[in-house]
């Protein structure tokens, strides 16, 4: 069965510093998107992507965030100058159509 | 802005027992889903539902689009269905991107 993933499952990293996290979507998919889940947290959608643009982003989303597929089968959330709060649980997902399929998540400590 | 809320929050059965969770929603929707979290994080779709009602196995969801509520039904539970249970909606448009409920932690002793 095709399968979303994402690596790395688990990072930490220091307070100020660039994570990029990274997801394989399904080949065929033409929608991707982010997600994230704070420890004891409703998951809540970051951004949209398709046709190579954001289509849709949430109040969270702000400049310390980016997305790119860079390569046509990469799909990555750059996140800058990480904060304490960044720390969550990010998940990927892609799809042609609802609810779509969900990576593992790549879990983010920020210390 | 739909508000998804679930209930209970915490659900603790015996074995054998027929569990119920479940889910309203504020605004109208394209669909339903009812997603499942283990422990590890990694999320899977049980069902997605517009109208009616599905069946997979000993789950069964149901919808009332009118009342704007949903129901996940488990009958004879198992120590495997131990996990959480996340009811979240699409509202539609060609962006399939969920709004999510905080999920129903569900223990089912042996």
């Amino acid at each position: 069965e095709p399968e979303v993933t994402q690596t790395p499952s688990h990072q930490v990293t220091q307070m100020g510093q660039e994570v990029i996290l990274r997801c394989v979507p399904i080949s065929n998919h033409l929608y991707f998107y982010w997600y994230r889940q704070i420890l004891g947290q409703k998951v809540e959608f970051l951004v949209s992507f398709y046709n190579n643009e954001i289509s849709e982003k949430s109040e969270i989303f702000d400049d310390q965030f980016s997305v790119e597929r860079p390569d046509g089968s990469n799909f990555t959330l750059k996140i800058r100058s990480t904060k304490l709060e960044d720390s969550a649980m990010y998940f990927c997902a892609s799809s042609d159509r609802p609810p779509g399929f969900f990576g593992q998540g790549t879990r983010l400590t920020v210390v | 802005k739909n508000e998804v809320e679930q209930s209970p929050q915490n659900l603790t059965a015996q074995e054998g027992e027929f569990i119920t969770i479940n889910c309203s929603y504020s605004v109208g929707i394209s669909a339903l889903h009812w997603l499942q979290q283990h422990p590890g994080g990694g999320i899977v779709s049980l069902f997605m539902l517009s109208s009616g009602k599905k069946k997979h196995g000993r789950l069964i969801a149901t919808i009332n689009i009118q009342e704007k509520h949903s129901s996940l039904h488990i009958t004879a539970s198992h120590p495997r269905d131990s996990a959480v249970y996340i009811c979240a909606v699409s509202g539609g448009g060609s962006n399939y991107k969920l709004t999510f409920g905080k999920g129903t932690l569900l223990t089912v002793n042996p």
